[in-house]
Order: C-alpha cells, then sequence, then structure tokens
C-alpha cells in the first residue's frame, strides 16, 4: 500500500535561512506525482511545487525547490530564505495512478516555525 | 480568479443531528474531491467526482455519508446521525484534469465539530 512519511513532526529555522522538510514515500507504481503543499494556522491548504516520476530535473517554483532522490524514494521540500510568513504546516502527498486513481496520499505533516 | 469556497466555515451540532456542507469548485475545473483532516494528521480522501458522476469512494465514506454534484458544479456532502467521531476538518478541493502534473487546489474547509 502507498504511504507517505514526514519523520519531523516540528521544524525551526532562523529568519533568511534554508530549511529542509523531509518526505518519503513508497509506491509499486512506475508512475506517480508528489505534491507539496502549506496549510496555515488559517486552515486553507496552498499547493507549492510538483515533482512527477519521470522528471529528470529536480522542481523549483520561485524560494521552493524539490530534492528528489528516486532511488532512495524521498522528496524533500527546500525553502530557501526563509521568511516568517513561512510558518505554517508542510505536507508532503503523492498521486499513483495503478494503486489510487485519482487521491492524494498525503503524509502526517511538519510543522515549521520560522524564528525572527 | 476565485478559488474554491466552502460553506459554512464552521458548523457545531449535537450528536445524531445531520449536516450538510457545501463546496464550489474553481470554475472551469470538472473534477472536485472531497477529503477529511482531523487533528494533527494529513487529509485523508473521502469521494471524489468527474463532472456529475461520482467515480470513487473511500472505505472511510460510511453509509451514513453522502455526496452530490447534480449539475456537474458544485458539491454537498451530507453526514446523516452524526457522532462525536465525524468532528473534523472537512475540505473540498478541484482540478481542470486528471493530468499527473496538475494539482487538485482546495477550499479553506468546514470545520465540523459535534457536541
Amino acid at each position: 500500500a502507498q504511504k507517505i512519511t514526514q519523520t519531523q513532526p516540528g521544524m525551526f529555522v532562523q529568519e533568511k535561512e534554508a530549511v529542509t522538510l523531509d518526505c518519503t514515500y513508497d509506491t509499486s507504481d512506475q508512475s506517480y506525482g508528489l505534491f507539496w503543499y502549506k496549510q496555515p494556522s488559517s486552515g486553507e491548504m496552498i499547493f507549492l511545487i510538483y515533482q512527477g516520476s519521470y522528471d529528470e530535473q529536480n522542481a523549483t517554483e520561485g524560494r521552493y525547490s524539490l530534492n528528489f532522490q528516486k532511488a532512495r524514494k524521498s522528496a524533500n521540500l527546500v525553502i530557501s530564505a526563509s521568511q516568517l510568513g513561512d510558518s505554517a504546516m508542510y505536507f508532503c502527498a503523492m498521486r499513483d495512478w495503478e494503486t489510487s486513481g485519482s487521491r492524494l496520499t498525503f503524509g502526517e505533516g511538519t510543522q515549521l516555525t520560522v524564528n525572527p | 480568479d476565485t478559488g474554491v469556497s466552502q460553506n459554512p466555515r464552521h458548523k457545531i451540532t449535537k450528536r445524531g443531528q445531520n449536516v450538510t456542507f457545501r463546496c464550489d469548485p474553481i470554475s472551469e475545473h470538472n473534477r472536485l474531491y472531497w477529503y477529511r483532516q482531523t487533528l494533527g494528521q494529513g487529509p485523508e480522501f473521502l469521494t471524489y467526482f468527474q463532472n456529475e458522476a461520482q467515480l470513487e469512494k473511500s472505505r472511510l465514506l460510511s453509509d451514513r455519508f453522502s455526496a452530490e454534484r447534480p449539475k456537474g458544479s458544485f458539491s454537498t456532502l451530507e453526514i446523516q446521525r452524526t457522532e462525536q467521531g465525524d468532528s473534523a476538518m472537512y475540505l473540498c478541493a478541484s482540478s481542470s484534469t486528471d493530468r499527473s502534473n496538475q494539482p487538485q487546489h482546495f477550499g479553506d474547509g468546514t470545520r465540523l465539530s459535534i457536541l
């Protein structure tokens, strides 16, 4: 069964520094997609970045980049130059069509706190 | 470009009552998803519509739960005879296609509290 593991319940980072949030996944599908979402305390889930299993390059979106290591089944999110507004819950999610169709499977999340 | 809209934002009800939530997806999106999120956990998939057709249902969706999308636009999620364990955030998401790289865009959720 597919599974997303986020081993860091909480992370702290100083403003303007970079931080890496870990995500490992488990699937037997060859084709799958990995997503990162941000959930502030207000509750909305905000899409940040996507990585496809066949993508050769690591995804980047502004200050967000994804360190994708397919052989290790890891898809870590890197946030550069952290800002106070980055404080939120971050979820890694996977979509693997053969096993689970259109649904996203989420990890348990990492609570990031950015200190001034 | 309006996002996914969910109503109400909060719902407090007594155990045993029925509740109904509404989701209005992004207008051009024909795929609509419902998830449930309990405190400290990631969202869990409940069900999925493509236009008006309900294509997937999770085993989490007991027979007390029913979801509809009658005209392929907005959707409703009804919970009958609510139980304490139904207390959660109910999230709706939509997407335009089923292509692999298309993210699901989420609403702000409806927080349900069962007294």
